[in-house]
């Protein structure tokens, strides 16, 4: 079965610190991958997706980038952290091809930024 | 401007009921619909999801219904059970971007509190 894992599940970083986190899925190959992030009080919001390993889409200009090094994995980074950035940062896995495949979400990282 | 509305913050039913969340959209762009639970601390888990070619879709306990001229879909849990309690989430897309990548657009929650 797939499976799909996030870390690290909470952190505490200060303003302008860099930020990199990871996500790996097993059980399945050449998976569409997608960054979310849920700001206090708001709903769920696509950051970047990618369709294959270096192809990354933003969806929303901000301080964070994207890269997929490897076929499953997928990471989030920052050069320097606002306090705008705390939040819950999910990674969320979907099977490629024709149609629509449910996507498959990590436990997700709490970011607070002080 | 938010696309996907899930009206009630909270819903509390008894064990053995039937749990009816309700969810409002306002994109006619949206073609596949989906509903997540979630667990504090935990990611959504995906439930079931329905195409805008189906009014109904069963899994199990779960239904999940859409009307498409009301733009209003809801999810059916019968009978609800005690560990059902969490916040279930309302999402849909309306296209592929890439390789069959979409966005998800989700409501803010419901959540489920089903009493013994």
């Amino acid at each position: 079965s797939q499976t799909i894992h996030q870390w690290p599940a909470t952190l505490v970083q200060p303003v302008g610190s860099p930020l990199s986190l990871e996500c790996t899925v097993e059980g399945t190959s050449n998976p569409n991958l997608y960054w979310y992030r849920q700001a206090a009080g708001r709903g769920l919001q696509l950051l970047f997706y990618s369709v294959g390993i270096g192809q990354i889409s933003s969806e929303v200009p901000q301080n964070l980038s994207a890269s997929r090094p490897q076929d499953r994995q997928f990471i989030l980074s920052s050069k320097k952290l606002l306090l705008s950035d705390s939040g819950f940062y999910l990674c969320a896995w979907s099977s490629r091809g024709q149609g629509y495949w449910p996507q498959h979400f990590g436990d997700g990282t709490r970011l607070s930024i002080l | 401007d938010q696309q996907v509305k899930q009206n009630s913050p909270s819903l509390s039913v008894q064990e053995g009921r039937i749990s009816i969340l309700n969810c409002d959209y306002t994109n006619s762009m949206f073609d596949y619909f989906l509903w997540y639970k979630k667990y504090p601390a935990e990611g959504p888990t995906f439930l079931i999801s329905i195409s805008s070619i189906k009014d109904k879709n069963e899994d199990g306990r779960f239904t999940v219904f859409l009307n498409k001229s009301a733009k209003h879909l809801s999810l059916h849990i019968v009978p609800s059970q005690p560990g059902d309690s969490a916040v279930y989430f309302c999402a849909a897309s309306g296209g592929y971007s890439g390789a069959g990548s979409y966005q998800l657009t989700f409501g803010k929650g419901t959540k489920l509190s089903v009493i013994p």
